[in-house]
């Protein structure tokens, strides 16, 4: 079955500096890779999700970029503010699985002041 | 419009005990799902339910079962609770059928702690 490896597991960053997530996923034929945050106390909800017919997507200071070759995706933030402060999930799925979606192990996004 | 909605947010067992946490949706989702979350360890799928009437086993369904009343409702069942078990439930919807998957809308969680 899908595997997805994410790190770093704990990252902290500067206000105003950039981010980055990456996560490997092991099965060839996942074509849905969605992130979620989930802050302190709170439930997970999505942020952004890209699909496998492109390598990019952009919602303001977030982004995300797909490797299908490598096997890989990751989530960039830009101009990191406190309340991006957070845990950050990432998934995989593929087609016709009824949607079962297989998380990351997670990422503990600290944004100092 | 409540959304996801799951009971109880707390609960506290004995080994060996049996429990169900219940799990309702309002949005007309096909796909239920049951999540774990324990630290360091990301979000593990227990259970999922594509449709109502199917259920399937996800990454770690061991120790657990599920039914899937209707379209709304879809349950989780300890039936003899293990230390191992003490975690964060989630309960998760989406509009995810055959072919795509969508959005999962969880619930607040339900803290379970077995003694």
């Amino acid at each position: 079955g899908e595997n997805v490896e994410q790190h770093p597991s704990t990252l902290s960053v500067q206000e105003g500096d950039s981010a980055v997530i990456k996560c490997t996923y092991s099965d060839s034929a996942s074509n849905y890779f969605p992130w979620y945050k989930q802050e302190l106390g709170k439930r997970p909800q999505l942020i952004i999700d890209i699909r496998s017919n492109v390598g990019e997507k952009k919602d303001q200071r977030i982004a995300v970029t797909l490797n299908k070759t490598a096997k890989h995706f990751s989530l960039h933030i830009t101009e990191t503010q406190p309340e991006d402060s957070a845990v950050y999930f990432c998934a995989a799925s593929r087609y016709n699985q009824g949607g079962k979606l297989i998380f990351g192990q997670g990422t503990e996004l600290s944004v100092k002041p | 419009n409540a959304g996801v909605t799951q009971t109880p947010k707390f609960q506290v067992l004995k080994t060996g005990q049996s429990m169900t946490l219940q799990c309702a949706q309002d949005m007309n989702h096909n796909s239920m799902y049951w999540y774990r979350q324990d630290p360091g360890m990301g979000l593990r799928l227990i259970y999922y339910s594509a449709s109502e009437g199917t259920t399937d086993k996800g990454e770690v369904p061991n120790g657990y079962n599920v039914s899937r009343l209707n379209k709304r409702e879809f349950s989780l069942r300890l039936e003899s609770a293990a230390p191992s078990q003490t975690s964060v439930y989630f309960c998760a919807s989406s509009e995810s059928s055959g072919g795509t998957t969508g959005e999962l809308f969880f619930g607040e969680g339900s803290r379970l702690t077995v003694l």
